[in-house]
């Protein structure tokens, strides 16, 4: 029962290093989304692929690359890591091709500091 | 820009209260609601769905919408200390590939 799973759960990182959040839900999803979560700021939509083959830019996609590996696995890449990007990064799914009106499940994040 | 809006508290109701949580949004085109809680340190999790206009009940929870007003509301009876979570707001809008905007969340304090 394991629903949407992230690794890994927490980083630390220096300035200009790269790294890669890995996301693998078990729901037979279509749709997979990324999110930064910051104080103050909520939810706040990085990338997401509505289906197998395909991604596209959220509300903020600067600093960031994903990757639709499968079906199951939507992974998130920081190729030099700023500051900026300290948060805590969520992945999500749902099965939109049931209809419109399907929630997104949550993985339990990725607490990331970037030094 | 689509937005969410709502309250970001603290809203703090004693025990056994009834608590009511609001949510404004900016778009007549949305389809479909969510109220997520979400406990600190953890991840979001789904309370209620919401797509037509009126109630919908699931236990103590109750969730309100009023399309023509754009507001969403959450009502939680007998409010018990474990409630005590933010809880973010979400909306499905038209034509947006099941994307969801949220919420900055309203944080609910339960006291004894």
């Amino acid at each position: 029962n394991a629903g949407v799973t992230q690794t890994p759960k927490f980083q630390v990182l220096k300035t200009g290093q790269s790294m890669t959040l890995q996301c693998a839900q078990d729901m037979n999803h279509n749709s997979m989304y990324w999110y930064r979560q910051d104080p103050g700021m909520g939810l706040r939509l990085i990338y997401y692929s509505a289906s197998e083959g395909t991604t596209d830019k959220g509300e903020v996609p600067n600093g960031y690359n994903v990757s639709r590996l499968n079906k199951r696995e939507f992974s998130l890449r920081l190729e030099s890591a700023a500051p900026s990007q300290t948060s805590v990064y969520f992945c999500a799914s749902s099965d939109r091709l049931i209809g419109p009106n399907q929630p997104q499940h949550f993985g339990d994040g990725t607490r990331l500091s970037i030094l | 820009q689509k937005e969410v809006e709502q309250n970001s508290g603290p809203l703090s109701v004693p025990e056994g209260a009834i608590a009511s949580l609001n949510c404004t949004y900016s778009d007549r085109g949305s389809q479909s609601f969510f109220w997520y809680r979400q406990y600190s340190g953890k991840s979001p999790e789904l309370i209620m769905s919401i797509y037509s206009n009126g109630d919908k009940e699931d236990g103590r929870f109750t969730a309100q919408l009023n399309k023509a007003s754009q507001y969403v509301s959450l009502l939680i009876r007998d409010s018990q200390p474990s409630d005590s979570a933010t809880y973010l707001c979400a909306a499905r809008y038209t034509g947006t590939a099941s994307k969801l905007t949220f919420g900055t969340g309203t944080r609910l304090q339960v006291t004894l």
